[in-house]
């Protein structure tokens, strides 16, 4: 199947910093990307929707000055947490829509702890 | 999206087939269904989707009723390395999870 990629796979950082994940999609153009948050023992939640070239919509109850996303080229797309607090902490995972497959695809996340 | 319904849990012995169920009862004419799988610590995988018709890849077969009010997510011959939460997903857009079924495959 297509892939994609998360960098970095895992981040600690303090309390107040700002951290940057990104996503690529390696094998296809996605012009929509998907970033969602799970915690553990829970399922995925979709934080928001991507489209190339346009604002990122989000769900409600994410703050969308909290969580940057830019949504540059169709082959990447970035997640700002800004200011970041230990509730921040998270697994954070991307998608890429492949529009001729029809099909998301998932990054493998990046586990994210907040000290 | 169409609300599915899923067992909470399901064991399978290795080398035998594994039958997921998924409910999908209102489901619209245009809807696939698609099903994911999560191994611990890892991001979703993507293992198959239907709109109408069964379907078969080289992991695994999904076998919809005619009604398309269910289906069923069919691994051949499971390994322990296939012991995961599968998720069964009718989305309208983009994809929204809900508890899946924890398959475990026992030795």
């Amino acid at each position: 199947g297509a892939v994609v990629s998360q960098h970095p796979s895992w981040v600690i950082c303090k309390s107040g910093t700002s951290v940057k994940i990104e996503c690529r999609s390696l094998d296809f153009q996605a012009t929509t990307m998907f970033w969602y948050r799970q915690f553990p023992k829970q399922s995925l939640m979709l934080m928001a929707t991507s489209n190339e070239g346009s604002k990122a919509t989000y769900e409600q109850g994410v703050e969308k000055d909290k969580f940057l996303i830019n949504h540059a080229s169709l082959t990447l797309s970035t997640l700002t947490v800004t200011s970041a607090h230990p509730e921040d902490s998270s697994f954070y995972i991307c998608s890429a829509r492949d529009p001729i497959l029809e099909t998301q695809y998932f990054g493998p996340g990046t586990r994210l702890l907040v000290l | 999206d169409a609300k599915t319904t899923q067992p909470t849990s399901m064991d399978c012995a290795e080398g035998r087939a594994a039958n997921l169920p998924c409910n999908h009862s209102t489901i619209s004419g245009n809807e696939y269904v698609y099903w994911y799988r999560q191994i611990h610590s890892q991001g979703p995988q993507y293992i198959i989707h239907g709109l109408k018709n069964n379907e078969t890849n080289e992991m695994a077969s999904l076998i919809i009723t005619e009604d398309r009010k269910s289906s069923t997510l069919i691994l051949p011959h499971a390994t322990l390395r296939d012991t995961a939460v599968y998720y069964c997903i009718a989305p309208s857009g983009q994809l929204t999870f809900g508890s899946g079924t924890q398959l475990t495959v026992l030795p």
